[in-house]
């Protein structure tokens, strides 16, 4: 079993739809999560970070985590074609150590 | 402010030959990060530097893979007698590290793309 599942997708939506993105992971030492954006040609750009159970919102991004069943997901509201592009979960444990752990992404569409 | 910046942006190089990637992290970030990022899979990891520690290295894939953090900043990634299956884009990342906080996230550049013909 991997550290981090995702699924790849691809995810098709309309624009306007709430979108659900998930990973789940098996290491309960990760106590750090992340979510980035990837455009294509890009490098990653970091979205959200928290540490703790919960939710927590920026706009129209939602973070939730849920340490229990070790999953966390990414919500995005009125989803916009600009959206478009692959969403990483990332982890890590509490320390500056090396040790983040990377899911292999989801490609969102968000079709006009 | 200015982010990670990565050169060159793109590198096409013969098989056999040396190649050398550049990185610039953010002016006060303490680590930096080098993973490799193959089509249609995930970030692999290759080599971590934090202020004046030895670097992990457990991630470069052969001994053909080094890195060097001059002065606490510039990084650059040596890749010797490149190989087809070195093709990929090599990404930098670098993180602060802020008290009171016991993690940081990191913040990437966008890469270099390398082909190896």
């Amino acid at each position: 079993q991997k550290e981090v599942e995702q699924d790849p997708g691809p995810l098709s939506v309309p624009e306007g739809a709430i979108v659900s993105l998930n990973c789940t992971y098996s290491n309960s030492a990760f106590q750090y999560f992340m979510w980035y954006r990837q455009y294509s040609r890009k490098g990653p750009e970091l979205l959200m970070y928290t540490y703790s159970s919960g939710n927590k919102e920026d706009g129209r991004f939602t973070a939730q985590v849920d340490k229990s069943s070790k999953y966390i997901s990414l919500f995005i509201r009125d989803s916009q074609p600009s959206d478009s592009a692959t969403y990483l979960c990332a982890m890590s444990a509490y320390n500056y150590g090396q040790n983040f752990v990377f899911g292999p992404g989801t490609r969102l569409s968000v079709l006009p | 402010g200015a982010g990670v910046s990565q050169s060159p942006s793109n590198k096409v190089t013969e098989k056999g030959k040396d190649v050398e990637l550049r990185c610039d992290p953010i002016s006060g970030h303490t680590a930096l990060y080098w993973y490799r990022q193959s089509l249609g899979q995930g970030l692999e990891f290759l080599i971590y530097f934090q202020g004046n520690s030895a670097p992990d290295k457990s991630g470069l894939p052969s001994d053909r893979f080094s890195a060097e953090r001059t002065g606490g900043s510039v990084s650059t990634l040596t890749i010797q007698r490149t190989q087809q299956e070195d093709s990929a884009v090599y990404l930098c990342a670098s993180r602060p590290r802020i008290p009171g906080q016991v993690n940081s996230p990191l913040h990437f550049g966008n890469g270099t793309r390398l082909t190896v013909t």
